[in-house]
């Protein structure tokens, strides 16, 4: 099975902040990568496919990007409502592994 | 829009079995994927399976291999997920997804159902 490895685990954030999300897979899975935000008491909200395209509907403050093992999510500047949880998720190889998390908090 | 209605909470007894249900609308059924994606209380995501609701087949979690069954009904745009001899640490919330794999490629979920708790207790 390909492992998912997320950093930091958490991290505190302040309005406006660039905030940046690293995943890394335990092998090559190309640009087979997506990112997912989950709120508490929701279902999680597909944010990024295949490593950097931006889901419809999706604020432009949000960006994906890496191939190959190492990948980022990157929120230019952070806004109230995106604080949450972010998970990333191979969708290269059976079984389709999530990472464990990011919490993403107010500072 | 599109939309995931799932089943209603369930307690279950250790060695029980529990079915969730998945109907779906505002798209075309038989274009997507159904993914299960599984949630512990205060845990991370993990995967389950998919099947195809366009021929019915599936892939599932090495994990689960044996245990689990999903099915899909197309008259009613309904999918289901049946999980066999519930031990507690299969206490979870139960999710349904939209998969934009429909029989093969990159799986991709962008639609998900409001999940369904299930809790087994003795």
């Amino acid at each position: 099975d390909i492992q998912m490895t997320q950093s930091p685990s958490s991290l505190s954030a302040s309005v406006g902040d660039r905030v940046t999300i690293t995943c890394r897979a335990s092998q090559s899975i190309a640009s087979f990568l997506n990112w997912y935000q989950q709120k508490p008491g929701k279902a999680p909200k597909l944010l990024i496919y295949a490593a950097s395209s931006l889901q419809s509907g999706v604020p432009s403050r949000f960006s994906g990007s890496g191939s190959g093992t190492d990948f980022t999510l990157t929120i230019s500047s952070q806004q109230p409502e995106d604080f949450a949880t972010y998970y990333c998720q191979q969708s290269y190889s059976n079984p389709f592994t999530f990472g464990p998390g990011t919490k993403v908090d107010i500072k | 829009q599109v939309q995931l209605v799932q089943s209603g909470a369930e307690v279950k007894k250790p060695g029980a079995s529990v079915k969730v249900s998945c109907k779906a609308s505002g798209y075309t059924f038989t274009s997507y994927g159904i993914s299960w994606v599984r949630q512990a209380p205060g845990q991370g995501l993990e995967w389950m399976g998919w099947i195809s609701t366009y021929n019915g087949n599936t892939n599932y979690t090495q994990k689960l291999q044996g245990r689990v069954t999903m099915t899909t009904d197309t008259s009613t745009s309904t999918a289901y997920m049946v999980l066999r001899s519930l031990r507690s640490d299969d206490t979870a919330v139960y999710y349904c997804a939209r998969d934009r794999r429909r029989t093969v490629g990159a799986t991709t979920i962008d639609y998900w159902g409001q999940g369904a708790l299930v809790t087994v207790s003795s």
